[in-house]
Formats: C-alpha cells, structure tokens, sequence
C-alpha cells in the first residue's frame, strides 16, 4: 500500500511554542490530506482537511488560528499547532487517500506525531 | 447519540477461539464501511472494507446490515497477534470524511 510518512514522531514543548507537524506521502500524490487527534482511550477525531492549493476545512469546534495548516504541494501537509497549552497534548495522526490506488475510498495513516505541552 | 459506536471490551479469549465484534451507526445516509487494526500508540491500518454482500479475508469475515444499521466482524482461530484494538469506520459519502468508533480492545492469550 501507499506510504504516508510524520515528522516528528514524537515532540515535548513549553507551553506557549508553537509546534509545527509534517505529512507526507512518499509514493503518491496526494490532493487532499487528513489530520486527526487522538486523546487516550477516546477514538480518532477528524480536524480538518487539508486541501493542495486551497484553505484547509475545519470541523466544527475545531480554532483555524490554533491549528494552521498548509498543504502547499502534492506530497506534503503541515499542522502548526501555535501557542500550545497542556491540553493541546495528544496524538496527531494525518492520512491521505490515493487517487489512483485500487481502492479508491481507502485512506492511508502516518505514524502519528505524540505531541506532550509541558 | 454517538455516530459510531462500539462496546469497548477488553475481549478476553484463548488462542484458537472465535470471537466477534459488532458496531452500530447512526446516519442511514452513510456509504462505506471499514474495519481498521490500531496497535498500542500507533496508527490505524486498514483490515478491510465491508460491502452488503460480506466479506471474507482469510480468518476475518466483515458483515453489513444496512437496515438495522449494524456491522460485525467475526475473527476465526484467533491468533495472539490479533491482540489490538479494532475500530470501526463510517464514511458519510459525498467525501472523504470518516468517522472513527472508539474501538473495541482484543487480548488473546495463551
């Protein structure tokens, strides 16, 4: 299957930085990008989707400000998490669907970025 | 009312048991349906997709029951590397937009 790759893996920061998360796809392009969180024994939660070209779609309760994101090529999506709190600690995780894969509705997960705010 | 729901165990079984899980939605308008394998502190992976007709992959089989609003799936001869948490999956349609269960944990000992 397609590749989809996260950097960093895993990030301790001050409260206050902001913290800025990498996706990409390494074998497909990739137009449209999803990032979810994920908080301890609660179920993956959708954020936004992340459009090539264009401005990102946020979920309902979801702060745009808080949460940049950019997806300025095919291949790579970034979540800028500004002015993290505490509460922003979580898991991040982005997908991607591949257009052109056999199973056209199946999404693809990166490893996950484990963001703890201090 | 939750969007997808799931009972969250722990599923305690022995090697070689069979054990089934089950995971109800709420909007009839939903389209596809998949089952994801997430491991402790890592990514969901796909395990399969689930169409009307059913499906079989080897030792899982994912059924739909589109009018009570009902998927299952059934793990035969479990395997102690099945041990992980199974998530239930609903795509709304129109897009690409999936809506996660909260899982349900699987251990399977010796």
């Amino acid at each position: 299957g397609a590749v989809v790759s996260q950097h960093p893996s895993r990030v301790i920061c001050k409260s206050g930085t902001s913290v800025k998360i990498e996706c990409r796809s390494l074998d497909f392009q990739a137009t449209t990008m999803f990032w979810y969180r994920q908080f301890p024994k609660k179920s993956l939660m959708l954020m936004a989707t992340s459009n090539e070209g264009s401005k990102a779609t946020y979920e309902q309760g979801v702060e745009k400000d808080k949460f940049l994101i950019n997806h300025a090529s095919l291949t790579l999506s970034t979540l800028t998490v500004t002015s993290a709190h505490p509460e922003d600690s979580s898991f991040y995780i982005c997908s991607a669907r591949d257009h052109s894969g056999i199973d056209y509705n199946e999404q693809f997960f990166g490893p996950g970025t484990r963001l703890t705010v201090l | 009312r939750k969007e997808v729901e799931q009972d969250p165990g722990p599923f305690n079984v022995p090697e070689g048991a069979t054990v089934a899980f089950n995971c109800t939605y709420s909007n009839s308008a939903s389209q596809s349906f998949f089952w994801y394998r997430q491991d402790c502190r890592k990514e969901p992976k796909l395990l399969m997709s689930v169409y009307s007709s059913g499906n079989e992959d080897g030792r899982f089989t994912a059924q739909l029951n589109r009018a009570s609003q009902y998927i299952s799936l059934l793990i035969r001869d479990s395997k102690l590397s099945d041990s992980a948490t199974y998530l239930c999956v609903v795509n709304k349609g129109g897009g690409n937009k999936l809506t996660f269960g909260t899982g349900t944990q699987l251990k399977v000992e010796l």
